[in-house]
């Protein structure tokens, strides 16, 4: 079974710049979360998807990340504008339910705002 | 809100040795899954061990046990006959049994662990 893709795998960008990370989950797999884990911190969730619904988007900054899951399937985040403390790990996991806890977690990409 | 709480930043063991991961958390529900997750520096989060709270039994996967308190609170990782490849980061991870917006997972804040040969 193909694991979690996440690209890419690193990111530098300047501040105010724009980014966008993608994921493709396992097949079949209807939940997909992202999560933010800042250095020295766990992962704290950013949004989570049911299919291509939004389920919980509560502690996302909707004033400068968005997310979608077109077709709901794979998975873009974005951030416009991204400030110095977006720099962090982001995480994509997929599960196939939101009741199954056999989450699977990608690679993330390390996001380096300077 | 559920907290979960990893108050050791660092770790260290001797190979072969046993070394024991704390964490505590916060709830009010009485139903909840707990978890424990290895962080290597590829950055992929592995379930190392999950444990049910109505379960009483503590959960066991070959070197790996735990030591779940309820009344407590305290679930604890147990690591067994250490080896190299066990070094990385380690989380403490809390999730309510419900499915919709409450199946997130809450993370402590991790735990380094290194193995000395």
């Amino acid at each position: 079974e193909a694991g979690v893709a996440q690209s890419p795998r690193y990111k530098i960008i300047e501040k105010r710049q724009s980014v966008a990370f993608w994921c493709n989950p396992i097949s079949g797999h209807a939940t997909l979360y992202w999560y933010q884990q800042i250095l020295g911190q766990g992962p704290k969730l950013l949004i989570q998807f049911q299919n291509n619904g939004v389920v919980d988007d509560s502690q996302l900054p909707k004033d400068r990340f968005s997310a979608e899951r077109l077709k709901g399937v794979d998975s873009t985040l974005k951030i416009q504008p991204a400030k110095l403390e977006d720099s962090a790990v982001y995480l994509c996991a997929s599960s196939l339910s939101a009741g199954d806890y056999g989450y699977t977690f990608g690679s993330g990409t390390r996001l380096t705002v300077v | 809100a559920q907290t979960v709480t990893q108050s050791q930043p660092e770790m260290s063991v001797q190979e072969a040795e046993t070394v024991t991961l704390s964490c505590t958390y916060d709830t009010s529900e009485s139903d909840y899954y707990l978890f424990w997750y290895k962080q290597p520096p590829s950055r992929q989060m592995i379930l190392v061990i999950r444990q049910e709270a109505y379960k009483q039994q503590n959960a066991t996967e070959n070197r790996f046990s735990v030591n779940f308190q309820k009344a407590a609170k305290s679930f604890s990782l147990k690591i067994s006959d250490s080896q190299l490849g066990d070094a990385a980061m380690y989380f403490c991870a809390y999730r309510s049994p419900s499915t919709g917006a409450n199946s997130k997972l809450t993370f402590g804040k991790g735990i380094t662990l290194s193995v000395r040969p």
